[in-house]
């Protein structure tokens, strides 16, 4: 059974950096066609894509929060995603999913992380 | 970036009803169109990707199909189960979700 959980800090400053870990298990992102995703949403409001890294290190951002963004596999079995210069427009639910390439659809989903951007 | 519109935005309906909710694409994305439902709370559950496939263990009463820039999400007879937010996601480039469709009880 394919599970991810979403791990770090629930409460960040502004113009900090927030790094999120990832940590699945039952697949491994060296297998051809998977690759690990970060959503996020902010409370009461829609889903917001963020970035994905692939199986072969593809890695894909959005293009609107490129510049502060970075992922990366820790491990094996970790992603880590990393967002500079947190603002309090940032306060969300951060997901990591598992992706199918091939669709790119989500499969399998972790809980969720709530960041808090806040002095 | 592809933007994707979804109507409406809301939605009344009561139990047994058919429901089907629509998803523009400002662009042509063939069939790269994935459907998400999501309650209260909890994460999203992938229902249908690549516009029509049913993702294994969700019920046959949903259904999805399209291709270009039109798509719809349809539930033939709605459960109690299935009042909560839909998403549809364009991965034809840079994945985009759509702004979600509040579906309630009536």
């Amino acid at each position: 059974q394919i599970t991810l959980k979403e791990s770090g800090p629930t409460l960040v400053k502004p113009t900090q950096t927030l790094t999120l870990t990832c940590t699945f298990s039952d697949f491994s992102l060296s297998t051809s066609g998977v690759g690990v995703t970060w959503i996020r949403q902010p409370p009461g409001k829609a889903l917001e894509w963020l970035a994905v890294i692939y199986w072969n290190d593809d890695k894909r951002y959005s293009p609107s929060l490129r510049s502060r963004l970075t992922i990366i596999e820790a491990s094996k079995n970790q992603v880590v995603l990393t967002m500079t210069n947190m603002d309090p427009v940032d306060t969300a639910t951060y997901y990591c999913a598992y992706t199918n390439y091939g669709s790119g659809s989500s499969s399998y989903w972790g809980q969720g992380t709530l960041v808090t951007v806040s002095s | 970036d592809i933007q994707m519109t979804q109507s409406p935005s809301s939605l009344s309906a009561s139990v047994g009803d058919r429901v089907t909710i629509t998803c523009r694409a400002s662009q042509s994305i063939s069939s790269h169109l994935n459907w998400y439902q999501q309650k209260r709370g909890n994460a999203p559950k992938l229902l249908i990707y690549a516009a029509s496939s049913l993702q294994s263990g969700v019920p046959s009463r949903f259904s999805g199909s399209g291709s270009g820039t039109d798509f719809t999400l349809t539930v033939s007879s709605l459960q109690p189960d299935d009042f909560a937010t839909y998403y549809c996601q364009q991965t034809y480039s840079t994945p985009h979700f759509g702004q979600g469709t509040r579906l309630e009880i009536k």
